[in-house]
This record gives structure tokens, sequence and C-alpha cells, in this order.
């Protein structure tokens, strides 16, 4: 099983739908984050949560929101989608003892009608 | 702020030939880390090298080579006698290990590498 896993893996929705992406850990990370993917953008904060406590906006949080529900899980939600939030998202965990590296999930594509 | 930036959107090469992926990075940090990353068409990140900002040493794993120059701010890859397999999408980032953007990684936007056969 992979340390880190999302689901769901590929969603289509319609304008308007709330959704929700979760994500759960198995490294005993306290730091999770949530990245978007867009073709010739790379890939761009959204939020991230150094602990359970802890929450903070990223550099394109606009319609998100996360819910950190335990060490483990990390969720990130669009209230109501739109289209230009058809993307590639990312869930990663790091341990800052250890020099900073993200480990990933294997990623959720979204699609908005 | 921190900014990483790669230059090429996109690199084609025929099979056995050598390949350099640029990146070029900005960061008021002394201290950060920087990493290159390998995305295939099935998606996942598949991390390849992490390199401090304090050791300059050049690195080599088999076929992929890294060169960090503080002084030009560039860490690049390069892969010697490219296969069909290397075709992917590589993204250069940045970690500040201090200050307020402290665990953020920051991406370039991805150079996407098709080797032909």
């Amino acid at each position: 099983d992979a340390d880190v896993t999302q689901t769901p893996r590929n969603r289509i929705t319609k304008t308007g739908k709330r959704i929700m992406l979760e994500c759960s850990q198995t490294k005993g990370h306290d730091r999770m984050y949530w990245y978007r993917q867009d073709p010739g953008l790379g890939l761009r904060l959204i939020y991230y949560s150094f602990d359970v406590k802890d929450i903070n906006k990223g550099e394109i949080s606009d319609g998100y929101s996360v819910s950190r529900q335990a060490q483990a899980k990390f969720s990130l939600s669009l209230e109501s989608a739109i289209p230009n939030q058809t993307a590639l998202y990312f869930c990663a965990t790091s341990d800052p003892v250890v020099s900073g590296e993200l480990f990933f999930g294997e990623g959720s594509r979204l699609t908005v009608l | 702020a921190q900014k990483v930036t790669q230059a090429q959107t996109e690199i084609s090469v025929v099979e056995k030939e050598d390949v350099t992926l640029d990146c070029v990075y900005e960061t008021r940090d002394t201290t950060y880390y920087l990493f290159w990353y390998k995305q295939p068409p099935s998606g996942e990140l598949v991390f390849l090298i992490r390199r401090n900002s304090f050791d300059e040493q050049n690195e080599i794993s088999g076929r992929y080579s890294w060169n960090f120059q503080k002084s030009t701010s560039s860490f690049n890859f390069t892969i010697t006698a490219s296969q069909v397999v290397d075709s992917a999408v590589y993204f250069c980032a940045l970690i500040n290990a201090g200050g307020t953007s402290y665990g953020k990684l920051t991406f370039g936007q991805g150079t996407i590498l098709t080797v032909h056969p």
C-alpha cells in the first residue's frame, strides 16, 4: 500500500457541486500539503498544515478549504466547483527533520464540467 | 519570496543523445534545499535528488548527473545517453530551511522531455 493515499483518483463533476478530496498517510509525518498541478504552471501550493491545530493558506487558496481531521488525514474541499478548478491535485507529507523532502500521493484528477 | 524557473518548456531528443534540463532559482535564504522530481505519463511524482545549499559538489547517479552552481543560482540536470523511458515531465523545486516559507516546496513550471526511438 502507498504511504500517501488519495481518494478519489479520478472525479468528474458539474459546476456548483461540492467536492472533497481526501488524503491519508501512514508515514507518521506532522506536515501535510495540498498542491494543484496545471499544465505549464508546475505545482502550486493550496494549503498546508504543520500539525493538527495548524492550517495555513498557500498561494492559491481561494475557492478551497481544508480540514485536518487527524495527524494522518488532510482533506481538501471545493465548496462550489468551477471549471477552472479542473486540475491534478496532489497531497504530500514531510518530515522537517529530514531536510524538507516531500512524499507525494498518486494524485487526484478532477474535472469540473 | 522564492522562485524557480525552468526555461525549457519542451525538449525533444533522439534516443542516446545527451540532454540537459536547466533550472534557475531565486531565494533570500542562505540555507535551502533543491530537488528534482520526475513525472512519468502515469502521473505520479518520483523523487530524483535533493541537494542542500552548502553542498556544491556535483552528483552522478547512473545516467543522471546534476550540476549545482550557487554563483549562478542554477541546478541543472543532465541525462546521458537518453532512453525512451526517460520521457516525462521534470520539475525542479526549492524549499527554504527557515523563515516564514519553511516547509513549502516551490516548483518550477516543468520541462516536458520526449525521447524518440
